[in-house]
């Protein structure tokens, strides 16, 4: 059965930290694994990695995948209150298309 | 240009009624998506629709669910004989291709009483 799992649970940081969100995953027939911010009910998509090795950039927002040691990596720099939102990976089959989510990290900045 | 719509926003339904929840999906996406996110919990995938292809009906949880596309655009989501454990968020996601980034709709908030 296909697995995400995504680290801390949630964490707590003051503007201007710089956050690391982890994403584990273990997903048949990989094909690329997505990022996403959830702040009320619609998740907005952040990137999609399909490469290993290779940064994305949005912004104060990066992310990278190492398909070898199956994770990814969502980092996010100077944050600021906006960014407080719960961040969730998912990986996306070649077959069926698909997305498995992580359980998501929950990340509240303070001012 | 306008994003992925859904309807009703909201609905408060009786155990044992059946509910249909819409999708408009963004214009010239092929591919759509439904999935569920019960309270604390993750996405769970439900349906999708590909083109005219037959959908991936893999993820439905049961018989009392069904979703059709019409027309490679709009879809319905029906659940009959709603049941309490149906209370859930309900998201719809279009894409430009199979393999492209999946764009959700603001989904509807089912509570089945």
């Amino acid at each position: 059965e296909d697995k995400v799992v995504q680290s801390p649970l949630s964490l707590v940081v003051h503007e201007g930290d710089t956050v690391t969100l982890n994403c584990s995953y273990e997903v048949t027939n990989f094909r690329s694994l997505l990022w996403y911010k959830q702040e009320k009910k619609a998740p907005t998509f952040l990137f999609m990695l399909t490469s290993s090795g290779i940064e994305k950039k949005s912004g104060r927002l990066s992310s990278i995948l190492d398909k070898k040691e199956l994770f990814s990596i969502l980092n996010i720099t100077a944050t600021q209150t906006g960014d407080s939102a719960v961040y969730l990976c998912a990986g996306f089959k070649a077959a069926g298309n698909k997305l498995t989510f992580g359980g998501g990290t929950r990340v509240l900045v303070k001012p | 240009g306008a994003g992925v719509s859904q309807s009703p926003s909201n609905k408060v339904t009786e155990k044992g009624k059946d509910v249909e929840l819409r999708c408009d999906p963004i214009s010239g996406h092929t591919a759509l998506y439904w999935y569920r996110q019960s309270l604390g919990q993750g996405l769970e995938f439900l349906i999708y629709f590909q083109g005219n292809s037959a959908p991936d009906k893999s993820g439905l949880p049961s018989d009392r669910f069904s979703a059709e596309r019409t027309g490679g655009s709009v879809s319905t989501l029906t659940i009959q004989r709603t049941q309490q454990e149906d209370s859930a968020v309900y998201l719809c996601a279009s894409s430009p291709s199979p393999s492209g980034g999946q764009f959700f709709g603001p989904g509807t908030r089912l509570t089945v009483l």
